[in-house]
């Protein structure tokens, strides 16, 4: 089946500075990678997702971009603040199946 | 508009007691999917639902674990003879079709604790 790996675990960045966080997946039928937020008590929540159609996607100051051929995705938050401190998880749908395979999280810390 | 609900938001069980955990979907949504998420790791999927037929129950722990959702709306995931290992967050995720590309949106979770 699918597995997808994430780092950072923990990334610290001053406010205004830009985060990166990347994942990699095996299984080279997925098609759809989603990206969520995750506070603490919540459930998650999408931020932003990418399909294999297209390689870059932005959204004001979050953008992801995906390389099909290695297998990896990013996650690029520009000008963070402190409300960007959070868990932010990616995660891949496999091509064979409909639920979302994640990886393990990145605790994201935003100094003021 | 409503987005996904989920009760009870806490439970504390005692070993061996039998939990039942809901799922309130959006509106009209087809697809509905059940995770678990340990602490400090991602939600890893339990089984998901396309109207009222179990499509896929491939990550269910174990044959305590039963989801149901017979109308095709509300769901239930019940879990017998709950055990310590089945502390967790459990999250319900709909989506509005049954592509493998249509966005999952997630309820807030309910956090079951086995004592």
């Amino acid at each position: 089946g699918e597995n997808v790996e994430q780092h950072p675990s923990t990334l610290s960045v001053q406010e205004g500075d830009s985060a990166v966080i990347k994942c990699t997946y095996s299984d080279s039928a997925s098609n759809y990678f989603p990206w969520y937020k995750q506070e603490l008590g919540k459930g998650p929540q999408l931020i932003i997702d990418i399909r294999s159609n297209v390689g870059e996607k932005k959204d004001q100051r979050i953008a992801v971009t995906l390389n099909k051929t290695a297998k990896h995705f990013s996650l690029h938050i520009t000008e963070t603040q402190p409300e960007d401190s959070a868990v932010y998880f990616c995660a891949a749908s496999p091509g064979s199946a409909r639920q979302l395979t994640f990886g393990s999280g990145t605790q994201l810390t935003v100094l003021p | 508009g409503a987005g996904v609900s989920q009760s009870p938001r806490y439970k504390v069980a005692k070993r061996g007691q039998d939990v039942a955990l809901r799922c309130d979907p959006i509106s009209g949504h087809v697809s509905l999917f059940w995770y678990q998420q340990a602490l400090g790791q991602g939600p890893e999927f339990l089984t998901y639902f396309q109207n009222e037929a179990q499509l896929d129950k491939s990550g269910l722990p174990s044959d305590r674990f039963f989801a149901e959702r017979p109308e095709g709306s509300v769901s239930t995931l019940k879990i017998q003879r709950t055990q310590q290992e089945d502390s967790a967050v459990y999250l319900c995720a709909s989506s509005l079709e049954y592509r493998t590309t249509d966005t999952q949106y997630f309820g807030p979770g309910t956090r079951l604790t086995v004592l």
